[in-house]
This record gives C-alpha cells, sequence and structure tokens, in this order.
C-alpha cells in the first residue's frame, strides 16, 4: 500500500469517448505526475501539476488535460478517445521539496479503448 | 534531448547475482533512479543516485554510476524468485520551468530461474 490510489482499475471506452481518470494522494504531496505507460514501454511523462497549476508538460496533445485539487487528489481527462490512447494511466505524487528522492505511484488504471 | 536505453530481458539463477544496466544521454540529469514494476501494479521506486555519486548500497542493492560514460546499473546481490519483475531506470532533471522532468527507460525484464 503507498498511500496513492487510483480509481478505477479498469476502464473500456468507446473511440470519441471522454474519459476521466483519478489519483488521490498523502497529505502534504502538493506535486503530481501523469504518465502514459503503453505495453511493453517505459512511462512517457503527460504532465505534472504543482499546487494546482500545471508547470510541465510532455509530448502529449491538449485533449490529455488535468486538475489538481486542494485536497491533493487529481484528475487525468481525455477527450476525443483514439485507439491508441489504450494504456495503462499512472500517477506520481509527492512534496515538491523531496520530489527528487523519488515518487509515490499509483497502481494505475488500465484504460482500453475499442 | 533526453533518452534512456536499457537491455529488454535478463535471465538468472536464483541465488546468483543480477546486474541490469541503463545508458542515457543527459549529461544535465542530477537524479537518477530504479524503479520496479511487478505484473499489474505500479512503479516501486527501489533506489535513487544523486549525480556527483558513483556508487550507493542499500542491503541487496547496489547503484553504480559512471557519469562520463553515461552509464548506471542496478547489482541485485542473491537474487530471489521475488525479484522477478521489470526494472526501469529514469533520469531526472529540473526543467526551465522550475518542475522536476524524469524520463524513463523501456524497462528490463528480470526473470529468476529457481
Amino acid at each position: 500500500e503507498t498511500g496513492v490510489t487510483q480509481s478505477p482499475t479498469h476502464l473500456i471506452k468507446t473511440r470519441g469517448q471522454q474519459v476521466t481518470l483519478r489519483c488521490s494522494s498523502q497529505s502534504g504531496h502538493n506535486t503530481v505526475s501523469w504518465y502514459q505507460q503503453a505495453l511493453g514501454q517505459g512511462p512517457q511523462f503527460i504532465f505534472q501539476y504543482y499546487r494546482e497549476e500545471e508547470n510541465g508538460r510532455g509530448n502529449f496533445p491538449p485533449r490529455f488535460s488535468g486538475l489538481q485539487f486542494p485536497n491533493y487528489s487529481s484528475e487525468l481527462n481525455v477527450n476525443a478517445l483514439e485507439l491508441d490512447d489504450s494504456a495503462l494511466y499512472l500517477c506520481a505524487t509527492g512534496n515538491r521539496t523531496t520530489f527528487s528522492y523519488g515518487y509515490t505511484f499509483g497502481s494505475g488504471t488500465r484504460l482500453t479503448v475499442v | 534531448g533526453e533518452d534512456v536505453e536499457q537491455s529488454l530481458f535478463l535471465s538468472v539463477r536464483e541465488g546468483d547475482s543480477s546486474v541490469i544496466n541503463c545508458t542515457y544521454t543527459d549529461s544535465s540529469s542530477t537524479y537518477l533512479y530504479w524503479y520496479k514494476q511487478e505484473p499489474g501494479a505500479g512503479l516501486q521506486l527501489l533506489t535513487y543516485i544523486f549525480s556527483n555519486m558513483d556508487m550507493k548500497q542499500d542491503q541487496r542493492l547496489t547503484v553504480l554510476l559512471n557519469k562520463k560514460d553515461k552509464h548506471l546499473s542496478l547489482r541485485i546481490a542473491d537474487t530471489q524468485t521475488g525479484d522477478s519483475a521489470i526494472y526501469f531506470c529514469a533520469e531526472s532533471k529540473v526543467d526551465s520551468g522550475g518542475y522536476q522532468k524524469v524520463t524513463f527507460g523501456t524497462g528490463t525484464k528480470l526473470q529468476v530461474i529457481p
């Protein structure tokens, strides 16, 4: 048990639909990053939020968006789903001052787009 | 840009030592990490090393960093069947926007033979 919870654990969506994935973390974890991990690949950085604002983004289109809330929870929203969006989505949280010492990952949400 | 490479697969006998290797390209990386991912799970931080260190030991784990060659290795002593998993190398640096950017390798699958 890492203290970082993601929901749902599995999800099946149809191409063109929208999806919201959720992550809740420990108190004091003011930084959250979201990653996409395709099958057989390493995690790819989507974006990072700090104090409820996006402060870094990877090579993902604007239809990937996020929110971070004052209670240390966050969301990843994906619009206009494509088949290639099928992946494991991981959130990783920490406190900004100790983030360099490594993230705490959730177990992920497995998204399948059909 | 950042790129992290790992060999895809390693097979060892139980009780032997395992050595997983990684090369990275970004000389400005500040921290390097090793994460472990078991089937259906998120990533678990095993250890990290600051870029001005050469070696770090933590129980059965030894991390060696050759900054000149941009080569990182993870040695697992007395490998057990429970060590079977995918191991990810990752590098990080603080981006110009002030956020910590972490780049992961594609992972090395370690198979431990009883």
